[in-house]
């Protein structure tokens, strides 16, 4: 079946623009997360969505950043304002159903952003 | 909130010799997951180990998980330039919590 789908695969961007990334998670799947990976570096969690319940947003590193998930499935990840240190690639995962032990994460390509 | 701690950061080894990557927590795990990230690509699940003790193969990687659960560690022996790529040990309580990842570089 279809993996972890997520768009742009890349976007340049210049300073102070917004935008908006895409993920669709498997089908079926009620958890979704967004990570940030910086350039040899590891994975930085930024948000949680499991099913209904209210998104963890522990993560996102600052109020120019948020996401949504329109009918639990499809998430978007915005970033106003786009700042250089915003470059990097953004990861989308989806797990059946979030935390359960024995679950395991799928992820997607990513987006490669450039902010110029 | 749950750490999980992974050394070493980078690792360069000769092709045929082994690698062992190391995780540790401060608290009891009731899991732990190890995912490769090959250069360029995504997060791929490799393996969970869920028992005091327990130890797991794929190959020539054995997996280990401590006896108090509290670490946890990826042996591979003979590497090969395929091995190539970051390996994360991640916890899974719910949700997941990423280790900083061992980078493994394999000169042929």
């Amino acid at each position: 079946g279809a993996g972890v789908s997520q768009s742009p695969s890349n976007k340049v961007t210049e300073k102070g623009k917004d935008v908006e990334l895409r993920c669709d998670p498997i089908s079926g799947h009620t958890a979704l997360y967004w990570y940030r990976q910086s350039l040899g570096q590891g994975l930085e969690f930024l948000i949680y969505f499991q099913g209904n319940s209210a998104p963890d947003k522990s993560g996102l590193p600052s109020d120019r950043f948020s996401a949504e998930r329109t009918g639990g499935s499809v998430s978007t990840l915005t970033i106003q304002r786009t700042q250089q240190e915003d470059s990097a690639v953004y990861l989308c995962a989806s797990s059946p159903e979030g935390g359960r032990l024995a679950e395991t994460q799928y992820f997607g390509p990513g987006t490669r952003l450039l902010v110029l | 909130g749950q750490q999980v701690m992974q050394i070493p950061q980078y690792q360069h080894v000769q092709e045929g010799e082994d690698f062992t990557t190391y995780c540790n927590s401060s608290t009891t795990l009731s899991n732990i997951q190890w995912y490769k990230q090959r250069p360029g690509g995504h997060p791929v699940f490799l393996i969970q180990l869920v028992k005091s003790g327990e130890v797991k193969k794929q190959k020539r990687l054995t997996f280990q998980f401590g006896e108090a659960k509290k670490n946890s560690s990826l042996h591979i022996t003979a590497t090969q330039t395929t091995d190539v790529g970051t390996y994360f040990c991640v916890y899974n309580f719910n949700k997941f919590y990423f280790g900083s990842g061992t980078k493994l570089n394999v000169k042929p």
